[in-house]
């Protein structure tokens, strides 16, 4: 079945500084890539996705790009601030399903000022 | 904003104690999960319904869980008689529909089981 491969955490970055969390793939076909943001005492809300191959998936200053040769979908930001600081999952449907996604394990990242 | 609501945010219990764990929805969506997550572990999915019945389940959504809509408000999930391995942080979602519908989730309920 499809799976997600999250870099490991926590990342603690100084206001501005650039952004970066791997996320890596396996997948049959090329199913919805998605980013999902969980700020404290919050739920997670979906922060960007990408439908296809080759689609860049953006909102709030964040970036990701689906690339299908290195199966990968990383989310980059190029100056974070401390509002930034929370708990970042990649994910991606399981098999045959566009409603059961399965999650990365989750990147807590911290900003500093 | 229409946000997704559960209760408690917190609830302790005795292994073997039935559990129930309260979710609003947002009003107008149509489908309805649990997904759960582990301290430590991945957020996993649990169950998804749809029109007043499940329509798909995960290995671990075995019989010692149900779901219901009770009311036109309220989902919830049932874990008749808990283990200590159902520790962990509940997560309830909805989403509108379409295949690619973009799922909303309430804030968690963390169950720990003694």
């Amino acid at each position: 079945g499809n799976s997600v491969t999250q870099m490991e955490g926590p990342v603690t970055l100084s206001e501005e500084a650039f952004l970066t969390i791997n996320c890596t793939y396996t997948a049959t076909g090329y199913p919805s890539l998605f980013w999902y943001v969980q700020y404290p005492g919050e739920g997670l809300q979906l922060l960007l996705k990408a439908t296809k191959a080759d689609d860049k998936g953006s909102n709030k200053g964040f970036e990701a790009t689906y690339r299908k040769e290195t199966t990968s979908f990383h989310l980059e930001k190029g100056s974070v601030q401390v509002s930034d600081s929370a708990v970042y999952f990649c994910a991606l449907p399981i098999s045959g399903s566009a409603r059961q996604l399965t999650f990365g394990s989750g990147t807590q990242l911290t900003v500093l000022p | 904003e229409p946000e997704v609501t559960q209760t408690p945010s917190h609830q302790v219990t005795q292994m073997g104690q039935e559990v129930i764990l309260r979710c609003v929805p947002i009003s107008n969506h149509l489908y309805f999960y649990w997904y759960r997550q582990i301290l430590g572990q991945k957020v996993e999915f649990l169950v998804s319904f749809y029109n007043n019945e499940i329509s798909e389940k995960s290995e671990i959504f075995d019989d010692q869980f149900s779901v219901e809509r009770p009311d036109g408000s309220n989902f919830t999930l049932k874990i008749r008689s808990t283990k200590l391995e159902d520790s962990a942080m509940y997560f309830c979602a909805s989403s509108e529909g379409g295949q690619w519908g973009e799922l909303f989730f309430g804030e968690g309920s963390r169950l720990t089981v003694l």
